[in-house]
């Protein structure tokens, strides 16, 4: 059972909705991230949160939002996302701060369609 | 780019059997580690090195740290079906380094 909780596991949604994705740890870790995956492919970095402060944007399109409510919960917003938009989208903590190089835990991922 | 080259891409073998996949880098990395993804799930951390020439085991799983800190390799003994998944080696390129390097992974099945 993974220690980095994320919700809803699935979510199918058009291209004019709005959704959020929710993660939550309670291992007291201070830095969270948000992957992108697609099948068949390694997980790319899409935003880092450290000490619940956003540190990292690899350059991701403003339709994804993140939002950092405390040190336990990450969000990603979404609005007027497109087909290409559809992945495995990862959650991660790590037990410091950004740039500690502490190995990094996932979540199980919310799987994204698109129509 | 530090880049992280994985082999095989995939692997398939019986019950039983002894396998070694390989990650290798022409940089060096503070640290690095394994993890297994079973699909519709996320990865899964097995193991993290950071010595040079570092080995630790995992029941039957050996994982070593090369030398220069370039290199891993996961060794797994016995294979069991159970062991089917997609093995990732991921580093950190050096201190303060924020960016994880991912492999591309090994698919490995596990045949009955």
């Amino acid at each position: 059972d993974t220690e980095v909780t994320q919700t809803p596991k699935h979510l199918v949604m058009g291209m004019t909705n709005k959704k959020s994705l929710k993660c939550e740890q309670h291992m007291g870790h201070r830095a969270m991230y948000w992957y992108k995956q697609k099948a068949k492919k390694p997980p790319e970095l899409m935003f880092v949160y450290s000490y619940e402060k956003l540190s990292i944007n690899e350059s991701v399109p403003s339709r994804f939002s993140p939002e950092c409510p405390n040190s336990s919960l990450l969000n990603l917003h979404l609005h007027a996302l497109q087909p290409e938009d559809s992945a495995l989208y990862l959650c991660a903590s790590s037990h410091a701060g950004l740039g500690s190089n502490q190995p990094q835990h996932f979540g199980d991922g919310t799987r994204l369609s698109i129509l | 780019t530090q880049l992280l080259e994985q082999s095989p891409q995939f692997l398939s073998i019986q019950e039983g059997e002894n396998l070694t996949v390989y990650c290798n880098s022409s940089s060096v990395f503070s640290s690095l580690q394994w993890y297994r993804q079973e699909p519709g799930e996320g990865p899964v951390l097995l193991v993290t090195v950071v010595t040079g020439g570092e080995v630790k085991k995992l029941k039957r799983l050996t994982f070593q740290f090369g030398d220069a800190r370039k290199d891993s390799s996961l060794h797994i003994t016995a294979a069991q079906p159970g062991d089917t998944g997609l093995y990732l080696c991921a580093g950190f390129s050096g201190a303060g380094s924020y960016q994880l390097t991912f492999g591309k992974g090994t698919k490995l099945s596990v045949i009955p």
